[in-house]
């Protein structure tokens, strides 16, 4: 029953491939949001959705695609992965704006 | 844009004892919501508390309590009667009402350690 989850935890991949994470909440929740944690543990979003409706795109490279297939879910895509890309990726969703935000368990992506 | 900043990058207490961390943001909103998360060596982000800025009361949550001085942009917590668990880094976080700007600003963290 864990109300933000993440799929994989942990992925390892070389440089040049594409791959994908995936985000589900159970929460009923109308956003949802991704973060990137570098390795000096700064975070910092992304993008997020309301309610499959992309709001926040913050300057990210568009090698990273986010999907919204329906409100319960929000996946990452992301192109010709780089060594920069390596960090943490959390997934979050909240009720509303002001409401707070529950993180998945992050997804540690190494680019080799 | 907003920022937000903790001064303290490491902390260390023994445990039992009282601790206060810093964070001091900078806004010309005035309707905006502030965070303390904590971020344990399991990865997961945990809400420590949450306070509005239209709410005067400082908020608590048992032993975790905040002192929010609104006119000098300061939110600082306080860990009471600290336990080995409460070893984790400590996230201030901002969030303020805007078309398309609601979202999390973080803070660079403070890495909390409680000795034994």
């Amino acid at each position: 029953d864990t109300a933000v989850s993440q799929t994989p935890k942990y992925l390892v991949t070389q440089m040049g491939n594409d791959k994908s994470i995936k985000c589900e909440q159970n929460l009923g929740h109308d956003t949802m949001y991704w973060y990137k944690q570098d390795s000096k543990k700064f975070l910092k979003i992304m993008f997020s959705y309301n309610n499959k409706e992309l709001i926040i795109n913050e300057t990210v490279p568009n090698r990273f695609s986010p999907k919204s297939p329906d409100k319960a879910h929000l996946n990452l895509h992301i192109n010709s992965l780089e060594l920069g890309d390596s960090a943490v990726y959390f997934c979050a969703s909240s009720q509303d704006w002001a409401d707070t935000q529950y993180f998945g368990p992050g997804t540690r992506l190494t680019v080799l | 844009a907003q920022t937000v900043t903790q001064s303290q990058p490491e902390m260390s207490v023994q445990e039992a004892e009282t601790v206060t961390l810093s964070c001091t943001y900078d806004t010309s909103e005035s309707n905006y919501y502030l965070f303390w998360y904590k971020q344990p060596p399991s990865r997961q982000m945990i809400l420590v508390i949450r306070q509005e800025a239209y709410k005067q009361q400082n908020a608590t949550e048992n032993r975790f309590s905040v002192n929010f001085q609104k006119a000098a942009k300061s939110f600082s917590l306080k860990i009471s009667d600290s336990q080995l668990g409460d070893t984790a880094m400590y996230f201030c976080a901002f969030m303020s009402r805007g078309f398309g700007n609601e979202k999390l600003t973080f803070g660079t963290g403070t890495r909390l350690t409680i000795i034994p």
